[in-house]
């Protein structure tokens, strides 16, 4: 199984200020055929399912707000928000879907400072 | 608008089953397979496996050992979770979920509100 690590474990962030949160997987995830990274990010509030922001590593979800960024290729990769706001505050969690099972990261708790 | 309705929350004993159940609306049900994946308290989310609707095929996490499985009801759009020989460490938060779309490539856009299962003596 492809292992997915992220970091921080928790952030505190001033509203406004960059947040950044980064993943790291065990195995590669780009898929040279296509040369896609199978990576994707969620975002989970209290009570909440998981919410999906991004796919394809940077590729954002309809709907998700374009402070919310996705970069890196095959092991390493990185969320950013790019000034956050206070419903941003929530869990996030990265995800690879390059083999079965898929996985996910412990998840990273970010608040605001 | 897709949704998943899912079954209420559930208390069983060490050694009992469960059964979830998971309502599929606003899409045609059987385009898509239907993941679960679970969450345990303070736990990173976990994958549990899938079903495709169209076929009854499934897909498990080696994890469960032949303790879970999968049905579906396509004449009422539902699937159904049942997990055997529960254990503590099956207490979890369960979500069945849906793909984004018709690429087959398994990130999860559409999620069901969770279903709490807590095994308890």
């Amino acid at each position: 199984d492809i292992v997915m690590t992220q970091s921080p474990d928790s952030l505190a962030v001033s509203l406004g200020e960059r947040a950044t949160i980064n993943c790291r997987s065990s195995h590669s995830v780009l898929y040279s055929s296509t040369n896609k990274n199978y990576l994707a990010w969620y975002q989970q509030k209290p009570g909440q399912p998981p919410k999906l922001l991004i796919f394809w590593a940077s590729t954002r979800e309809s709907g998700v707000p374009d402070r919310f960024s996705g970069s890196g290729s095959e092991t390493d990769f990185t969320l950013t928000i790019s000034s956050l706001q206070a419903e941003d505050v929530a869990v996030y969690y990265c995800q690879q879907y390059y083999s079965t099972p898929i996985t996910f990261g412990q998840g990273t708790r970010l608040e605001v400072k | 608008q897709v949704q998943f309705v899912q079954s209420g929350a559930e208390v069983k004993k060490p050694g009992a089953s469960v059964r979830v159940s998971c309502k599929a609306s606003g899409y045609t049900f059987t385009t898509y397979a239907i993941h679960w994946v679970r969450q345990a308290p303070g736990q990173r989310l976990e994958w549990v496996g899938w079903i495709s609707p169209d076929n009854g095929n499934t897909r498990y996490s080696e994890n469960f050992q032949g303790r879970i499985s999968f049905t579906r009801d396509t004449s009422a759009s539902e699937v159904f979770l049942e997990l055997t020989s529960l254990r503590s460490e099956d207490t979890a938060v369960y979500y069945c979920a849906r793909i984004r779309d018709t690429s087959g490539f398994k990130f999860l856009g559409f999620w069901g509100q969770g279903t709490l299962v807590t095994v308890s003596s």
